[in-house]
């Protein structure tokens, strides 16, 4: 069973550009949490879609959104970036349901604002 | 506020030796806690899982505990080896209006050295 698969690994942008991030989940995994986690501040929780709905959302500026697509892959798109959105963005996917799910990580985008 | 904290910050052993990390945490209602490895630059990895009923959890050289009274949780890695060299992080999560929603510790980034 292939993993979670985030693309592209690696992005470099300028400050005022936008970004979209990619995320494959597990096939049959119907959950997709997003999360930025830099050195100083470690894994923040960003956004979960569930069934193409966001179902919880993390202490983010209007600038982060999110969505997903019927097949389950979700995108994260980032508008004005700021010199502050350098950081590892992970996501990881489960199976969603109600009861406890564990979720699997995939290897992050490294995004670099200059 | 939910909040996870870890410590120690870093820490560095010799190889062979063995060395506990430390998590604690003020999530409520608490449903479950989760320790997490993490390699520079790739996604988080599942070591061990714990409901409120389980008070440890092995896989093969790391065990973990947990206190859900005191709401202290500690992992132990045995006979570290070189590869142990990693973050570790405690995530604990909290069932709020069915769904879960997880807080994330700031990591414990072990270093074993020959």
């Amino acid at each position: 069973k292939a993993g979670v698969t985030q693309t592209p690994r690696y992005l470099i942008k300028t400050r005022g550009q936008q970004v979209t991030l990619s995320c494959s989940p597990i096939s049959g995994h119907r959950s997709v949490s997003w999360y930025q986690q830099t050195p100083g501040q470690g894994l923040q929780f960003l956004f979960e879609y569930f069934s193409e709905t966001q179902r919880n959302k993390g202490n983010f500026p209007g600038r982060f959104s999110g969505r997903q697509f019927s097949n389950s892959r979700s995108e994260m798109n980032v508008s004005t970036l700021e010199l502050g959105d350098s950081a590892l963005y992970l996501c990881a996917s489960s199976l969603g349901g109600r009861a406890y799910n564990e979720q699997f990580f995939g290897p992050g985008t490294r995004l670099t604002v200059l | 506020k939910n909040q996870v904290e870890q410590s120690p910050q870093s820490l560095i052993i010799l190889e062979g030796k063995n060395c506990t990390l430390q998590c604690n945490y003020t999530v409520s209602p608490f449903s479950n806690l989760r320790w997490y490895k993490q390699d520079t630059g790739r996604g988080p990895v599942s070591l061990t899982i714990m409901t409120f009923s389980e008070n440890t959890k092995s896989n093969g050289r790391y065990t973990a505990t947990l206190d859900a009274d005191t709401k202290q949780s500690s992992l132990h890695i045995t006979a570290s080896q070189l590869s142990d060299s990693a973050s570790y992080i405690c995530v604990v999560s909290a069932e709020t209006g069915g769904y879960q929603k997880v807080t994330f510790g700031t990591g414990t980034k072990l270093q074993v050295i020959p």
